[in-house]
């Protein structure tokens, strides 16, 4: 089965810094790759995702990049912000299966 | 209210005890999942439903039930709880006619003593 890596696990960056999280995947066939913000006693929630047709898609201060040959994909987050701070989580899938996720990052951003 | 919710919230009990969490959606959704969250080791998948009819096993199903009652309901059953399964329990659903986009509910905090 699929398995997601994602690093750093915990991330500490100063307001308006970037901060960037990494994934790898296994399965070559994967090809939706989403990312969820989950917001302290809050469930998960799709903040951005890219297909597999996409090298990078980008939303605002958010942007993520995709390379199919490496098997990793990655979440740039700009002019970080206070509420920027939660777990951020990467998983992957294959067309309409269940998705696998990553371990979790945890950014902190000190005002 | 919220689209996909959980009962209980938080619940105390002992090990040996039969747990039943809960969980209802109201977006119309087909597929159901139920994920377990523990410190470092991300959203583990326990158990999911493509449709009332398909049960599937998750990654770490041992300990652990589900049942389908209908489209819009999805509980998981602790037949007999031990201090391990202590963890932050969430569902969540998805609509098989769109990419795996997934809803959260807002978990159910587990402690077994």
């Amino acid at each position: 089965g699929e398995n997601v890596e994602q690093h750093p696990s915990t991330l500490s960056v100063q307001e308006g810094d970037s901060a960037v999280i990494k994934c790898t995947y296994s399965d070559s066939a994967s090809n939706y790759f989403p990312w969820y913000k989950q917001e302290l006693g809050k469930g998960p929630q799709l903040i951005i995702d890219i297909r597999s047709n996409v090298g990078e898609k980008k939303d605002q201060r958010i942007a993520v990049t995709l390379n199919k040959t490496a098997k990793h994909f990655s979440l740039h987050i700009t002019e970080t912000q206070p509420e920027d701070s939660a777990v951020y989580f990467c998983a992957a899938s294959w067309g309409y299966q269940k998705v696998t996720f990553g371990t979790g990052t945890k950014l902190q951003v000190i005002p | 209210d919220a689209d996909v919710t959980q009962t209980p919230r938080n619940r105390i009990t002992k090990t040996g005890k039969r747990i039943m969490l809960e969980c209802s959606q109201t977006k119309g959704h087909d597929r159901m999942y139920w994920y377990r969250q523990d410190p470092g080791l991300g959203l583990q998948l326990i158990y999911y439903s493509f449709d009332v009819k398909d049960i599937n096993k998750g990654e770490i199903s041992d300990g652990y039930s589900v049942s389908r009652q209908a489209q819009a309901k999805f509980s998981l059953s602790l037949e007999s709880a031990i201090p391990n399964q202590t963890a932050l329990y969430f569902c969540a659903t998805s609509d098989s006619r769109a990419y795996n986009e997934q809803f959260f509910g807002p978990g159910t905090r587990l402690t077994v003593l």
